[in-house]
């Protein structure tokens, strides 16, 4: 069964870009989240998917983040314009109960 | 007091020994609480998780959760050079899907 995949794994774009950032949960996965960890601190939640509708979203920084998952199968992550401080690694993990299981990540250099 | 605090390491032991990890939480509602092991670069896999007081064993894995004292251990038997990763304490607080992360704990198992 193959894992959580996640597109791309490396991202380098200058302030003020927009950069998309796409998940594939496991298949028959309903809940979905993003997750986001910033050099030297701990991993920190992002949001929440059931299916396609957001549960919980209480992590998004600021109104630059969008996240969608149209059809509940992947999402995307879009950050637009891109700060400097939004860069990091950007997990996604997918359950289909309470056991989370990770994607490699995507690294954003916002430069 | 940040939601789940775990002591940064690192904790270094010799090939065989245990290695014991700790994790104390501050939401007194949890009910979910989980370890994740994370090697350098690498996304955050699940390897214990544990929902009520007590012991919890998985091969060489043992998980020990305390309610009343908010404290959730990680003990290693046998402890390999391959164990040798950050350990990261994840907690759900009460009534979500969303979970919180410690800082993790460097291991380093030495040969």
């Amino acid at each position: 069964e193959a894992g959580v995949t996640q597109f791309p794994s490396h991202s380098v774009i200058e302030k003020g870009q927009t950069v998309t950032l796409r998940c594939d949960p496991i298949s028959g996965h309903d809940n979905l989240y993003w997750y986001r960890r910033v050099m030297g601190k701990e991993i920190k939640f992002l949001l929440h998917f059931v299916k396609e509708s957001k549960q919980d979203e209480s992590g998004m920084p600021n109104n630059r983040f969008l996240a969608e998952r149209t059809g509940g199968t992947y999402s995307t992550l879009k950050v637009q314009p891109a700060e400097l401080e939004d860069s990091g690694v950007y997990f996604c993990a997918s359950s289909d109960r309470v056991e989370q299981f990770f994607g490699p990540g995507t690294r954003l250099t916002v430069l | 007091q940040k939601e789940v605090e775990q002591n940064s390491g690192p904790l270094s032991v010799p090939e065989g020994a245990i290695a014991s990890l700790n994790c104390t939480y501050s939401d007194r509602g949890s009910q979910s609480f989980f370890w994740y092991r994370q090697y350098s670069g690498k996304s955050p896999e699940l390897i214990m998780s544990i929902y009520s007081n007590g012991d919890k064993e998985d091969g060489r894995f043992t998980a020990q959760l305390n309610k009343a004292s908010q404290y959730v251990s990680l003990l290693i038997r046998d402890s390999q050079p391959s164990d040798s990763a950050t350990y990261l304490c994840a907690v759900n607080p009460t009534g979500g899907f969303k979970t919180i992360f410690g800082a993790g704990t460097r291991l380093f198992v030495k040969a």
